[in-house]
C-alpha cells in the first residue's frame, strides 16, 4: 500500500469548470512533486515543492496552480482545463528536495478526463 | 528532453523466465533508479544503484549500472505472472531532477 494518497481516484470535468486534485502524506517528507502522466509515456514532471515553497515549474499552463497548505499536503488547481490536459496526474514525495539522491514515493494517481 | 531510453519497449515472456530490460542514458548522473508501475495505477520504487555502485541485488532483482558506455540493466529471475506491469528507469543527473525513461511493458504469460 502507498503511503502516498491521492483524491478523487477519478475526476471528469467540463472546460469551465474549477477542481482541485488533493495529495497527502505521513512520512515526514519534505519534498512534494506534482507529475503528469499520457498513456503509454512516461511521467513529465510539472512542480516541485521544498518546504512548502515551489522550486520548480516546468513551464506549465497557469491553468494548472498547485498550492503546499503544509508539510503532510499538496494541491493542484484546475481551472479552465483543456481535453488535452486528460490524463493520470501522479503526486510523490521524497525525503528533500534532493531526489537525486532518495527515492521518489508516489500516490495511486488521480485520472483526469477533461470533456 | 528524456534521459533514459529502455529498450526493449515492449516484452513478453513465460512464468519462470528471466527477464532483462535496458536503459541508455546521456549525460553524467549521481544515481539511477527502477520503478515499476502496473497500469493505471502508481510508480513503485524498485532500486537504487549510484555512481559509484557496478552491481546491486534485491531478492529476485539485479541491476547493473555501466557509466563508462553510459547504461543500466535490469535482470527479474524466475519470473511470475505478478511481475507484468511497465518498468521505468529514472536517472538522477547531477543537477535538475529525476528524469523518466520511456519504459519496458513486461507481460509475463502464466
Amino acid at each position: 500500500d502507498t503511503e502516498v494518497t491521492q483524491t478523487p481516484k477519478h475526476l471528469v470535468m467540463g472546460m469551465t469548470n474549477k477542481k482541485s486534485l488533493k495529495c497527502e502524506q505521513h512520512m515526514g517528507h519534505r519534498a512534494m512533486y506534482w507529475y503528469k502522466q499520457k498513456a503509454k509515456k512516461p511521467p513529465e514532471l510539472m512542480f516541485v515543492y521544498s518546504y512548502e515553497k515551489l522550486s520548480i515549474n516546468e513551464s506549465v499552463p497557469s491553468r494548472f496552480s498547485p498550492e503546499c497548505p503544509n508539510s503532510s499536503l499538496l494541491n493542484l488547481h484546475l481551472h479552465a482545463l483543456q481535453p488535452e490536459d486528460s490524463a493520470l496526474y501522479l503526486c510523490a514525495s521524497s525525503q528533500v528536495r534532493l531526489a537525486n539522491t532518495g527515492e521518489l514515493f508516489f500516490g495511486e494517481g488521480s485520472r483526469l478526463t477533461v470533456l | 528532453s528524456q534521459q533514459g531510453e529502455e529498450d526493449p519497449q515492449a516484452l513478453s515472456i513465460q512464468e519462470g523466465e528471466n527477464a532483462t530490460m535496458n536503459c541508455s542514458y546521456k549525460t553524467s548522473i549521481n544515481n539511477l533508479q527502477w520503478y515499476r508501475q502496473n497500469s493505471g495505477r502508481g510508480l513503485v520504487h524498485l532500486i537504487l544503484i549510484r555512481s559509484n555502485e557496478r552491481e546491486k541485488h534485491s531478492g529476485r532483482l539485479r541491476v547493473t549500472l555501466d557509466t563508462s558506455k553510459k547504461s543500466s540493466s535490469l535482470l527479474i529471475t524466475a519470473s511470475r505472472a505478478a511481475d507484468t506491469a511497465s518498468y521505468f528507469c529514472a536517472t538522477a543527473p547531477s543537477q535538475g531532477n529525476l528524469i523518466f525513461g520511456k519504459g519496458t511493458k513486461l507481460s509475463v504469460k502464466p
